[in-house]
């Protein structure tokens, strides 16, 4: 199973919305509905954001939102805040007990 | 307070053997499947194992740690294990536990551990 592909880097301004697509292929995001995305600050370990595809756990805000279209899932943040800053990882289900991520996406918030 | 605490890192020599352990708390252990996840220094997330919930008849591995790595756990003691042998120097990340969100693993993890170093090197 390979990585799924995530931009090395996007970027935003305070309020401004940003989206991180994850594109995997038919075995994996195209198959399942079990994308998650988890969110990892510098030294830190990650926090779970968004499951079953577009599912926020409770505590996350509703300004993080995910979809797919395809091979292809997206993390949306809208009104983005400074704390939002970090790495950005997805993960699929990968068929056979199988789970693959994403390479990661570093966020910054100019 | 749900809680996941990883031990058992440290610095082994290649084809050394080494036991994590990952002791939880604040929740029915035995409800739910387990993973291992590890990160090798500066790089990103890399699922290696998970574990099915109850008694763990069902065991996954990432390829490129099968036939070398095996995760077991023991309810009794809240605590999640996994045996690393021959290890190799791509081995070398932090391994982080994860608690499935759902019975199943694979729908998302969503409590992790702080995490533990292992670092293979002569």
């Amino acid at each position: 199973q390979s990585a799924l592909t995530q931009p090395a880097s996007v970027s935003g301004s305070p309020g401004q919305s940003i989206t991180i697509s994850c594109t995997g292929t038919s075995s994996d995001v195209g198959s399942y509905n079990l994308v998650s995305w988890y969110q990892q600050h510098p030294g830190k370990a990650p926090k779970f954001m968004i499951y079953e595809g577009t599912k926020r756990p409770s505590g996350v805000s509703n300004r993080f939102s995910g979809s797919k279209s395809g091979n292809t899932a997206s993390l949306t943040i809208s009104g983005l805040q400074a704390e939002d800053e970090g790495d950005y990882y997805c993960c699929s289900y990968a068929g056979t007990g199988h789970v693959v991520f994403g390479g990661g996406t570093k966020l910054t918030v100019l | 307070e749900v809680q996941l605490l990883e031990s058992g890192g440290g610095l082994v020599q290649p084809g050394g053997s080494l036991r994590l352990s990952c002791t939880a708390s604040g929740f029915t252990f035995s409800s739910y499947a387990m993973s291992w996840v590890r990160q090798a220094p500066g790089k990103g997330l890399e699922w290696v194992s998970a574990i099915s919930n109850s008694g763990g008849s069902s065991t996954y591995y990432a390829d490129s740690v099968k036939g070398r790595f095996t995760i077991s756990r023991d309810n009794s003691k809240n605590t999640l294990y996994l045996q690393m042998n021959s290890l190799r120097a791509e081995d070398t990340a932090v391994y982080y536990c994860a608690k499935a969100a759902t019975a199943w693993y694979y729908y998302g993890m969503d409590v992790w551990g702080q995490g533990t170093t292992v670092t293979v090197s002569s």
